[in-house]
């Protein structure tokens, strides 16, 4: 199964309105990231927090991390039709020497709309 | 380089052919990583390269599934006797180190087996 599940799977906004998106996963982590997709193609990284860290920012996203949920939640503010990807969470296994493997959730598909 | 490259984009192959798939990886990233996403299974992991040592080749998903790094540079994934089940965007990643460090992915390369 899925180490990371996101929710919702897809959620549709107006441009200017914020997006946000949840992240559950199941077992210990070093790091989770945020990629986005455009058109099933490559995945940009969009920012890495570290479990030892409980929220970050990077230019119009707000990521914040809850260890204790185990769950994430990714915030896109003032959102632009260009923001109109898929959007997916990561994590790495802490322990057991294999931290490199990143497990994706399905991601959530975000449309938003001029 | 500027980013990871791969090469093809696409691939139509017929069902029993071998396709070879290449990844060039960002200059001076140790760790190299193959991912496949298909719609049914999401983003997989399939194989780890880190420097001189051992692959990790735990997803891959079958023995038709190869992948060799020649130099700790280049990576190339061989797909022997193709199926229709192999079609899927293959993504390819690097990173600075192994483990803890942002991947940063290719465009991929989308491959369809009639």
């Amino acid at each position: 199964s899925q180490q990371g599940e996101e929710d919702p799977q897809a959620l549709s906004i107006q441009e200017g309105e914020n997006a946000t998106m949840n992240c559950s996963y199941k077992t210990s982590i070093n790091n989770l990231q945020w990629y986005r997709q455009n058109s099933g193609r490559g995945l940009v990284h969009l920012i890495l927090i570290r479990s030892n860290e409980r929220e970050k920012h990077s230019g119009r996203l707000r990521v914040t991390l809850d260890t204790s949920k185990k769950s994430s939640s990714l915030l896109i503010t003032a959102s632009r039709a260009a923001d109109t990807a898929s959007y997916f969470c990561a994590t790495d296994a802490n322990g057991g020497g294999s931290n490199y493997k990143l497990t994706f959730g399905k991601g959530t598909l975000l449309t938003v709309n001029p | 380089g500027a980013g990871v490259s791969q090469s093809p984009s696409n691939k139509v192959t017929e069902k029993g052919k071998d396709v070879e798939l290449r990844c060039d990886p960002i200059s001076g990233h140790t760790a190299l990583y193959w991912y496949r996403q298909s719609l049914g299974q999401g983003l997989e992991f399939l194989i780890y390269f880190q420097g001189n040592s051992a692959p990790d080749k735990s997803g891959l998903p079958s023995d038709r599934f190869s992948a060799e790094r020649t130099g700790g540079s280049v990576s190339t994934l061989t797909i022997q006797r193709t199926q229709q089940e192999d079609s899927a965007v293959y993504l390819c990643a690097s990173s600075l180190t192994s483990g803890r460090e942002t991947q940063y992915f290719g465009p991929g390369t989308r491959l369809l087996v009639l």
